[in-house]
């Protein structure tokens, strides 16, 4: 397997503009989870889902961020309007039986919001 | 919710010394406690996990240790070697359906050699 694969890598955009954030999870996996870097704030959950359906969407921040999972094998992270204070990198994981089993992540999209 | 702290924030160790990462949680619930390392520009990976019915775990040079009573684990490297540099991250969870996984901090280590 090819393990998680996020696109894009980068992605420099915009103060205002409408940002996707794309991931295909390891197959199998019933469980994704999205999640926020930042040197201030760490690794932060911002939703996860289970068999596709939103679970805890708790720590996404506002309403400019939303997340959807159409199908098993990918998901996307939208956030509509961007601000600068969203810059970040954005992780995507996938596991076998969620918080509790191990995580495997994407490499990353590190987002520039100028 | 759970609360996860985690020390030293960077630790700097010549090569083939023992490195040790400590973290408290807050949740007397959780059972699930993680490591993860994250080497610069990378995405993180599980290196060792353990659960609250052991007290300790190894995995050739790595060891996690567990006290529930004190609520704290902390992460043993023996024999450091450079490409031990990294961030490493704890994280912490009760499993249930609001146990979240709550990262720690982490902690920069750099091996010199």
């Amino acid at each position: 397997d090819a393990g998680v694969i996020q696109s894009p890598r980068h992605e420099v955009t915009e103060m205002g503009q409408e940002v996707t954030l794309r991931c295909k999870p390891i197959s199998g996996h019933d469980y994704l989870f999205w999640y926020r870097q930042t040197m201030m704030r760490g690794l932060e959950l911002l939703i996860y889902f289970n068999n596709n359906v939103p679970i805890d969407d708790s720590g996404m921040p506002e309403d400019r961020f939303s997340a959807k999972m159409p199908n098993a094998s990918f998901s996307t992270l939208k956030i509509q309007p961007s601000e600068p204070r969203d810059s970040a990198v954005y992780f995507c994981a996938s596991s076998l039986k969620g918080q509790h089993s191990p995580l495997h992540f994407g490499n990353g999209t590190r987002l520039t919001v100028t | 919710g759970e609360n996860v702290e985690q020390h030293p924030s960077t630790l700097s160790v010549q090569e083939g010394d023992s490195a040790v990462i400590k973290c408290t949680y807050s949740d007397s619930a959780s059972n699930y406690f993680p490591w993860y390392k994250q080497e610069l520009g990378k995405r993180p990976q599980l290196i060792i996990d353990i659960r609250s019915n052991v007290g300790e775990k190894k995995d050739q040079r790595i060891a996690v240790t567990l006290n529930k009573t004190a609520k704290h684990f902390s992460l043993h490297i023996t024999e450091t070697q450079p490409e031990d540099s990294a961030v490493y991250f704890c994280a912490a969870s009760n499993g249930g359906s609001q146990g979240n996984l709550i990262f720690g901090k982490g902690t920069k280590l750099s091996v010199k050699p």
